[in-house]
């Protein structure tokens, strides 16, 4: 699996956009980005994936550099219910590779 | 509600002893994932079943095993518990394959064992 670095914590202005950067520099070229997050102390929730091109979905969008060496997601307007932990990861073959790591902690400010 | 129910929900016990954790995942779902998140320490993968059978392993202690049931829902058994082993304990069930890529993981809300 490729390795992913993510910044430890970010804050977020309640209604801004909240851009959480994910750096995959040794991803293949068959590999996906997904993001999941956490919630306080619940089990993680999917939210988004993809290859190369941009995604969007109602959570949120991907946005994925041509090289595919980094990836950032982006909540377009944050909400104090977004406060959680962000991870990104690139699984190769199935999940039962992956660790999750610590991802990114975001706090959404009021 | 992710539709993974995991029980029971807090789990305080001694060292030494030992405690199963059960898992049933959504319905339909084939594939269970056991996770372990140790204070302030990232998801680490443990074990994956699919449809009855053992499909992974990780870092799993020898002093766990875990098993799925012809019905589908899994128990995670956790034997001569140490401090260490406290830890949010989270089970995962694979829904149907996204046109590409991975099938989602919808988690549990997890069980809380403390080993005192």
């Amino acid at each position: 699996d490729a390795k992913t670095t993510q910044p430890p914590s970010m804050d977020c202005a309640e209604g801004r956009a909240a851009n959480l950067p994910c750096n995959h520099s040794t991803i293949s070229g068959n590999e996906y980005v997904y993001w999941y997050r956490q919630i306080h102390s619940q089990g993680p929730q999917y939210i988004i994936h993809g290859l190369k091109n941009n995604e969007t979905n109602e959570m949120a969008s991907l946005i994925i550099t041509e090289d595919r060496k980094s990836s950032t997601l982006i909540l377009p307007h944050a909400t104090l219910r977004d406060t959680a932990v962000y991870y990104c990861i690139v699984p190769s073959g199935g999940y039962q590779k992956v660790t999750f790591g610590t991802g990114t902690k975001l706090q959404v400010i009021p | 509600d992710s539709g993974v129910t995991q029980t029971p929900k807090h789990l305080i016990t001694a060292t030494g002893q030992r405690v199963t954790l059960r898992c049933s995942p959504r319905s339909g779902d084939l594939s269970v994932y056991w996770y372990q998140q140790s204070l302030d320490q990232g998801l680490q993968f443990l074990i994956q079943y699919y449809n009855g059978e053992e499909r992974a392993k990780g870092n799993i202690l020898e002093r766990f095993s875990a098993q799925q049931f012809p019905d589908l829902h899994s128990e995670l058994n956790l034997s001569s518990l140490e401090l260490g082993d406290s830890a949010l304990y989270f089970c995962a069930s694979s829904g149907p394959k996204m046109g590409t890529g991975l099938p989602k993981l919808f988690f549990g809300s997890g069980t809380q064992l403390s080993v005192l």
